[in-house]
């Protein structure tokens, strides 16, 4: 069966602290990407991931890609309140070209 | 470049009326893309189209709903005789090409009284 995993799928943190979204996958792959949304808002790209061994840093947010491993992390470093929001990560399934996104992780960030 | 537009943003329908949802896709986009999202909930895949073409309606429920995207023109999904838990956000994204890359529109956030 095929699955995006994403854990965990709900974070609440504090500011200031580091921490990594983990999003695992069962298909094979070599191309995937992260999104945010804000509550009441639309689907914001953040990273595409495009070989095994990708990193792409944007800010606090970096993310990486192991297409051995199946996985992706989204690591977030000295968090910001601005940076609640919920993240997606979504994989582009080679054979068909399907794509599968993850249940998202809600990410909440106190002061 | 304007971004992927949908109108109308917010709309109100009763029970058993007719909803349609437009969507105009970002200039040279030819593949379009429907999600339902529930509150506090994942995207939920509805069809896949190309101009005139349905490439992928696996996650379109088998009745009701019909998804459209002619050679001029906005991507219209239709829902017909709407039932409450039609209420949802429905987003749409469009692609230059079928290789993953997607741009969001601001969806369209339906309620059914």
């Amino acid at each position: 069966e095929l699955k995006v995993e994403q854990n965990p799928l709900f974070l609440s943190m504090q500011e200031g602290k580091n921490y990594t979204i983990y999003c695992n996958y069962s298909t094979t792959s070599d191309r995937l990407y992260w999104y945010r949304q804000d509550p009441g808002k639309s689907l914001e790209s953040l990273f595409v991931l495009l070989s095994n061994g990708a990193v792409k840093q944007e800010g606090r947010l970096m993310a990486s890609l192991d297409t051995k491993a199946r996985l992706s992390t989204l690591h977030i470093t000295a968090a910001v309140h601005d940076l609640s929001a919920t993240y997606f990560c979504k994989v582009l399934r080679d054979s068909n070209y399907q794509l599968i996104w993850g249940a998202g992780t809600k990410l909440i960030i106190k002061p | 470049n304007a971004g992927v537009m949908q109108n109308p943003r917010h709309l109100v329908r009763r029970r058993g009326q007719e909803a349609r949802l437009r969507c105009s896709p970002m200039k040279g986009h030819s593949h379009v893309y429907w999600y339902r999202q529930l509150p506090e909930e994942g995207l939920k895949f509805m069809v896949y189209l190309q101009k005139e073409n349905i490439i992928d309606e696996s996650g379109m429920p088998k009745e009701r709903f019909s998804a459209e995207f002619p050679k001029e023109g906005p991507s219209i999904l239709r829902i017909q005789q709407v039932v409450r838990g039609d209420s949802a956000a429905y987003f749409c994204a469009s692609s230059p090409r079928d290789r993953g890359e997607q741009y969001f529109g601001p969806g369209t956030r339906l309620t059914v009284t």
